[in-house]
């Protein structure tokens, strides 16, 4: 099945910074690539996406990059606020028929100082 | 649009008990749930996936005579956690999905149930 591997585990930055989070998966037959934050106690909060036939995507001060060669996707935050502070989790859908099951990285911990 | 209920948000039980947690969704029919797990500072681990009206399948090492699974309706699917023991004690989270040209793949998390076993 699907592996995906998250990195860093833990992420501190100052506010005004930017932040990377890179993550890699094993099954070339992906093709969508969620990001989400959570806050503690709350549901995951999906806050961009990417799908296999795309590069790059931006919103805002968030953008998402896709290498499908390299099998890794990565979360770019610009401007870091303490707002940003939560913990992020990448995913990979898997191929499995009409499923579309998710696999999730271990998550980031990101915390942004003031 | 595209909004997922659970219920309860959280349940206190004692150990041995069952416990039936709810997932909907609101404003659209869900061709397909998630039912996930998360132990606290850990990812989410999917349990199983249910189609309206067809069993669950269960992803390896979960029980499923104990994580029993209903998806009696295309807004509606239910986790019961039979014989509940301490270890049973997590955040379970429901998502739904539905087939469309546009959010495919896409999932709508509901608002995860605490369940505590003492």
């Amino acid at each position: 099945g699907e592996n995906v591997e998250q990195h860093p585990s833990t992420l501190s930055v100052q506010e005004g910074d930017s932040a990377v989070i890179k993550c890699t998966y094993s099954d070339s037959a992906s093709n969508y690539f969620p990001w989400y934050k959570q806050e503690l106690g709350k549901r995951p909060q999906l806050i961009i996406d990417i799908r296999s036939n795309v590069g790059e995507k931006k919103d805002q001060r968030i953008a998402v990059t896709l290498n499908k060669t390299a099998k890794h996707f990565s979360l770019h935050i610009t401007e870091t606020q303490p707002e940003d502070s939560a913990v992020y989790f990448c995913a990979a859908s898997g191929s499995g028929g009409s499923n579309y099951k998710l696999t999730f990285g271990k998550g980031t911990l990101l915390t942004v100082n003031p | 649009g595209a909004v997922v209920s659970q219920h309860p948000s959280w349940v206190i039980c004692k150990s041995g008990t069952s416990v039936k947690i709810e997932c909907r969704s609101l404003d659209f029919q869900a061709t397909t749930m998630f039912w996930y797990r998360q132990f606290p500072k850990q990812s989410l681990m999917l349990m199983a996936t249910s189609n309206e009206g067809s069993k669950a399948t269960y992803e390896q090492g979960v029980e499923k005579d104990k994580f029993l699974i209903n998806h009696a309706s295309l807004t509606l699917s239910t986790l019961t956690v039979t014989s509940a023991h301490p270890e049973d004690s997590s955040f379970y989270i429901c998502s739904a999905s539905f087939s469309g040209s546009f959010y495919h793949n896409e999932q709508f998390f509901g608002p995860g149930t605490r369940l505590t076993v003492l």
